[in-house]
């Protein structure tokens, strides 16, 4: 069975601290992706990645930066977190679909 | 620039019957479209996929039909039950891009089926 994990459901931190949020999948796949979730915006592609120490920016880069140094791992940095960033946060793995994990509900305040 | 719509925010159906939810797309380059179901508080799940080639493709009582001359497609939902309540998304690829999968989202259609 597909497995797509986040290392926590809820998360609150206070503005400019640095934020690390985790994703490990163990279904081998080549490409990992991070999105963040808004009422009325959808799902928006903030990075993917697809090869170990490679990555690429999605629509909405700005303010985040990501780490792949394993195949199965693929962490989301938010360098100095600000309110704007208060999100729910998914990662996602894929061979052909896509297969997410349960999501990180991130508040900044 | 939104280059998958989904116009319809919100949609209610009676349980039993069809549900019928909507998307647009823009961009002529995308050849494979998918369909996630989201429940609150968990991740999208894969529900339905088409490629360009096809117009129309079924899955049980899930059918994704594709216009591409009109960049529309459908999911249509027969009969409607009250576990379809959840927040559906649209998303569009490009198959010139696969190996990279990067999927478009659309902004989701919430669907609410009444017992």
């Amino acid at each position: 069975d597909v497995k797509v994990t986040q290392s926590s459901r809820y998360l609150v931190k206070r503005t400019g601290e640095k934020v690390f949020l985790e994703c490990v999948q163990d279904m081998d796949h080549e490409n990992m992706f991070w999105y963040r979730q808004d009422p009325g915006l959808g799902l928006r592609l903030i990075y993917f990645s697809y090869d170990v120490k490679m990555k690429e920016k999605g629509d909405i880069p700005e303010g985040y930066s990501v780490s792949r140094e394993k195949k199965e791992r693929f962490s989301l940095i938010l360098e100095s977190a600000s309110t704007n960033q208060t999100s729910m946060y998914l990662c996602a793995s894929s061979i052909n679909e896509q297969f997410f994990g349960p999501g990180t509900r991130l508040t900044v305040l | 620039d939104q280059q998958v719509k989904q116009n319809s925010p919100s949609l209610s159906v009676q349980e039993g019957r069809i549900s019928i939810l909507n998307c647009d797309y823009t961009n002529s380059m995308f050849d494979y479209f998918l369909w996630y179901k989201k429940y609150p508080a968990e991740g999208p799940t894969f529900l339905i996929s088409i490629s360009s080639i096809k117009d129309k493709n079924e899955d049980g009582r899930f059918t994704v039909f594709l216009n591409k001359s009109a960049k529309h497609l459908s999911l249509h939902i027969v009969p409607s039950q009250p576990g379809d309540s959840a927040v559906y998304f649209c998303a569009a690829s490009s198959l010139s891009n696969f190996g990279n999968e990067k999927l478009t989202f659309g902004t989701g259609t919430r669907l609410t089926i009444i017992p």
